[in-house]
């Protein structure tokens, strides 16, 4: 397996307030991908990275930033999380070929 | 944007039976991917294809460019088969995957 954890796994919050989410590999992949995925809508992109400091928005990123300080870490940042946001995050990492790597995901419930 | 479908939502077959999932995308693409969550469970990639045909085992992949369209098939299905199978969609280079919103499958002994 692909050495991508996702920290925490779980997580309860109150609307208006800030939560991080964190991607870390071991793998030293250059792209490095966050997801959600809803039920009906299946999984969306929010922000993609393609290198340290080097993002890109998706389908989904209002509401959401990211940071990539090291090729090994990803942030998701909800600054201020609405009960919209409540969903299952999936981070994922991409090696040279494509082919994608998905961490065991993040549940997020905004109360 | 690509627009990804798939069919069938949900399928429910036979343990033995020979499963065919369908992919149509819109845009032309750099490859193609078929995904497997089990419930509950993360996710794990089967194919990525740009052309052709690939086979890990029981599980064959085929995609027609000119007609964008992918195929995921099962043979000898059997239960530990029972899962989401997702399609999704890559653009160029780093692009992250469009989805499509995946088959149901329930293989029953």
């Amino acid at each position: 397996d692909a050495g991508i954890t996702q920290s925490p796994r779980h997580k309860v919050t109150e609307t208006g307030t800030p939560v991080t989410l964190r991607c870390h590999q071991t793998e030293n992949h250059r792209y490095m991908y966050w997801y959600r995925q809803d039920p009906g809508h299946g999984l969306r992109l929010i922000h993609y990275s393609y290198g340290v400091k080097d993002t890109d928005k998706g389908e989904v990123s209002d509401g959401y930033s990211v940071s990539r300080s090291k090729t090994e870490d990803f942030l998701l940042t909800l600054e201020s999380a609405t009960s919209s946001q409540t969903s299952v995050y999936f981070c994922a990492i991409a090696d040279r070929f494509g082919e994608q790597y998905f961490g065991p995901g993040t549940r997020l419930t905004v109360t | 944007k690509n627009e990804v479908e798939q069919s069938p939502q949900n399928l429910t077959a036979q343990e033995g039976e020979f499963i065919t999932i369908n992919c149509s995308y819109s845009v032309g693409i750099s490859a193609l991917h078929w995904l497997q969550q089990h419930p509950g469970g993360g996710i794990v990639s089967l194919f990525m294809l740009s052309s052709g045909k690939k086979k890990h085992g029981r599980l064959i992949a085929t995609i027609n460019i000119q007609e964008k369209h992918s195929s995921l098939h099962i043979t000898a299905s059997h239960p530990r088969d029972s899962a989401v199978y997702i399609c999704a969609a890559q653009g160029g280079g780093a692009d992250g995957l469009t989805f499509g919103k995946g088959t149901h499958l329930i293989i029953q002994p």
